[in-house]
């Protein structure tokens, strides 16, 4: 399987901090997407680097990716309750003209009011 | 827009079995994605599309057949259910970049 990894597997924190997940994958890449599912929902798509970026934000989120290490963090500032969702990396493979995406197992994130 | 639409929303199948479910999309896409999630996993592929009258096999298809017949719809089928299949499925569909879920249907094989 070319599954990713997210690590931690399960993150609680308290409102205000700062959260951070990180997402190994196995193979060289187009871009890397991030995605948020709340529990019981489908997923809503927060944001996606190319294979030539380096980091990207996007409100409160900031995204790394490291094509060297095969990996990418996210981090969510100043975090929100409301923030408590699991969070899923995946990956667009190079050479493939499908779009197809190689989900994580996803690392899920409580915040404590 | 009512973006990606899942039928049903639940459904309790016995072993053996049939159904299938459907997945629409208005945003004109040509790639739709069938995803099955399970405790614990990401979303693993069953089978997807890149256009109207395509299919193709993705990580986990054996148990499943899909078509494609309008550009809109992608429809999943069980032709005999299996307690293995006790899951969630996702639709999503695509314009090449980000790709767009549907809101999920739990389906439970006894």
């Amino acid at each position: 399987s070319q599954q990713g990894e997210e690590d931690p597997q399960a993150l609680s924190i308290q409102e205000g901090e700062n959260a951070t997940m990180n997402c190994s994958y196995k193979t060289s890449i187009n871009n890397l997407q991030w995605y948020r599912q709340n529990s019981g929902r489908g997923l809503v798509h927060l944001i996606l680097i190319r294979s030539n970026e380096r980091e990207k934000h996007s409100g409160r989120l900031r995204v790394t990716l490291d094509t060297s290490k095969k990996s990418s963090s996210l981090l969510i500032t100043a975090s929100r309750a409301a923030d408590t969702a699991s969070y899923f990396c995946a990956t667009d493979a190079r050479g493939g003209a499908t779009n197809k995406l190689i989900f994580g197992t996803g690392t899920l994130l409580a915040v404590q009011p | 827009n009512a973006g990606v639409t899942q039928t049903p929303k639940f459904r309790v199948l016995k072993t053996g079995q049939s159904m299938t479910l459907l997945c629409a999309q208005d945003m004109n896409h040509e790639y739709m994605y069938w995803y099955r999630q399970d405790p614990g996993m990401g979303l693993r592929l069953i089978h997807y599309s890149v256009g109207e009258g395509t299919t193709a096999k993705g990580e986990v298809p054996d148990g499943y057949n899909v078509s494609r017949l309008k550009k809109q719809n992608f429809l999943l089928g069980l032709e005999s259910a299996a307690p293995s299949q006790t899951s969630v499925y996702f639709c999503a569909s695509s314009d090449g970049g980000t790709q767009y879920f549907g809101p999920g249907t739990r389906l439970t094989v006894l």
